[in-house]
């Protein structure tokens, strides 16, 4: 296992479009977390995982948006009726506990066209 | 809201100087402190953390902590056109979630 890894690495999809994006942790690692990065922009927490267990949301995950981490293994983020809005780098890292930083994956970018 | 602030420059300095980054945080109890580098087009790597008031030194890496005047900066001796990237600070959250700054584009000229 070499780092965390994400798929797809690009996503291109018409507004209105449903898309699901995956995650895989480094495997010793019980948090995983979602990031949102525009451009110029730091990445935006929108939520995290410890274990199968989802902690906490940001208020920028609206009701469109879906994340699971079934058997507290990968993660999946859903993101219903996509807007043009939603454009942005998807951020994926994992972290055993709190205390060193995260590992970030190599993200996915999303395009709504 | 809890805020991290960071100039977004670009910062530009010589091959062979020292380049400085500042970073201001808005909550008072905010614990852990990091600094992630981040090339055009890719994800951010973490470089350095830092808990404790005082320095903490890595390589040719400095973190510096002063929690009363809620400020965290890093220091990059002998600067190389290769360390030329966005660099984020980050800190942490009570979940253990981080909160990131915008970041400071960092150019360094050979």
């Amino acid at each position: 296992d070499t780092g965390v890894s994400q798929n797809p690495r690009h996503k291109i999809t018409k507004r209105g479009q449903n898309v699901t994006f995956r995650c895989d942790p480094i495997s010793e690692h019980n948090r995983l977390y979602w990031y949102r990065q525009t451009l110029g922009q730091g990445p935006e927490f929108l939520t995290y995982f410890q274990n199968e267990a989802q902690l906490e949301k940001s208020r920028l995950l609206s009701d469109r948006f879906s994340a699971e981490r079934p058997k507290g293994s990968f993660s999946t983020l859903e993101i219903q009726r996509t807007e043009q809005g939603d454009s942005a780098m998807y951020l994926c890292a994992s972290s055993l506990g709190t205390g060193n930083g995260y590992t970030f994956g190599s993200g996915t970018r999303l395009t709504v066209v | 809201q809890k805020e991290v602030e960071q100039n977004s420059g670009p910062l530009s300095v010589p091959e062979g100087a020292i380049a400085s980054l500042n970073c201001t945080y808005s909550d008072r109890g905010s614990q852990s402190f990091f600094w992630y580098r981040q090339y055009s087009g890719k994800s951010p790597e973490l470089i350095m953390f830092i808990y404790s008031n005082g320095d903490k030194e890595d390589g040719r890496f400095t973190a510096q902590l002063n929690k009363a005047s809620q400020y965290v900066s890093l220091l990059i001796r002998d600067s190389q056109p290769s360390d030329s990237a966005t660099y984020l600070c980050a800190v942490g959250g009570s979940q253990g979630n981080l909160i990131f700054g915008k970041g400071t584009k960092l150019s360094v000229k050979p």
